[in-house]
């Protein structure tokens, strides 16, 4: 069965430290997608940051990193620099290529202190 | 034009009212989700529309009722909730339904947020 898995339900973190946030997914399937999502307390779902299976680079996208590690299962999303906007709840989803919807997992809780 | 609209922002109602959600895109997106999301937990996926037609409906109850009226539009029409449909609500498109890729990430809407008394 596929799932995401977020270990860390809340986490504090000191303003311009970088942060990591960790998913692991489990798939049998060798095409699927990681995506990360950020939900601040507007309520917003954004998109950040995608992986995809066959890629063979890390993705980047500004602030954001994917550290993704396939022979763990692992994607986890790295901030530096953390910014007091940067706290949000924070979302890893997954999707199958033959299905087009997400797996999500259960979000980490993210503030950053000042 | 890259985002997703959602109205009403915030919607109470009663248990017996008659009331619609509304979402728009004007990205060209051919595929259109609803979620229901309760607080502290990942959305819920209700619905999907794929090219204007009902692609998946996730065992939602006949009291929420989709409608896609065009591409562009997504509606909710909700009857006789209960308090427990008390969630945000998102909306969500994508450029296409099937397959991966980053083109195909779901862009979302600002939700509402509806109460129901």
């Amino acid at each position: 069965a596929q799932k995401i898995t977020q270990t860390q339900p809340g986490m504090f973190v000191q303003e311009k430290e970088a942060v990591t946030l960790d998913c692991t997914y489990d798939t049998s399937d060798p095409s699927y997608g990681l995506f990360w999502y950020k939900q601040p307390s507007s309520g917003e779902m954004i998109f950040l940051i995608y992986q995809g299976s066959y890629d063979q680079q890390n993705a980047t996208e500004g602030r954001y990193s994917l550290n993704f590690q396939k022979a763990r299962k692992s994607a986890n999303l790295v901030i530096s620099a953390s910014q007091l906007g940067d706290s949000a709840m924070y979302f890893c989803a997954m999707r199958l290529d033959s299905n087009y919807q997400l797996i999500w997992g259960a979000g980490t809780k993210l503030i950053i202190k000042p | 034009d890259t985002e997703v609209t959602q109205t009403p922002k915030h919607l109470v109602m009663g248990m017996t009212n008659k009331k619609s959600l509304k979402c728009e895109q004007h990205m060209g997106h051919r595929a259109m989700y609803w979620y229901k999301q309760k607080a502290k937990k990942p959305p819920e996926l209700m619905f999907v529309y794929s090219y204007e037609k009902l692609s998946i409906n996730e065992s939602v109850p006949s009291r929420f009722s989709p409608e896609c009226p065009n591409s562009s539009l997504l509606n909710l029409h909700l009857h006789a909730l209960q308090p427990e449909d008390s969630a945000l609500y998102l909306c969500a498109s994508s450029q296409d339904g099937l397959g991966t890729g980053e083109n195909n990430e779901q862009f979302f809407g600002p939700g509402t947020r509806l109460t129901v008394l």
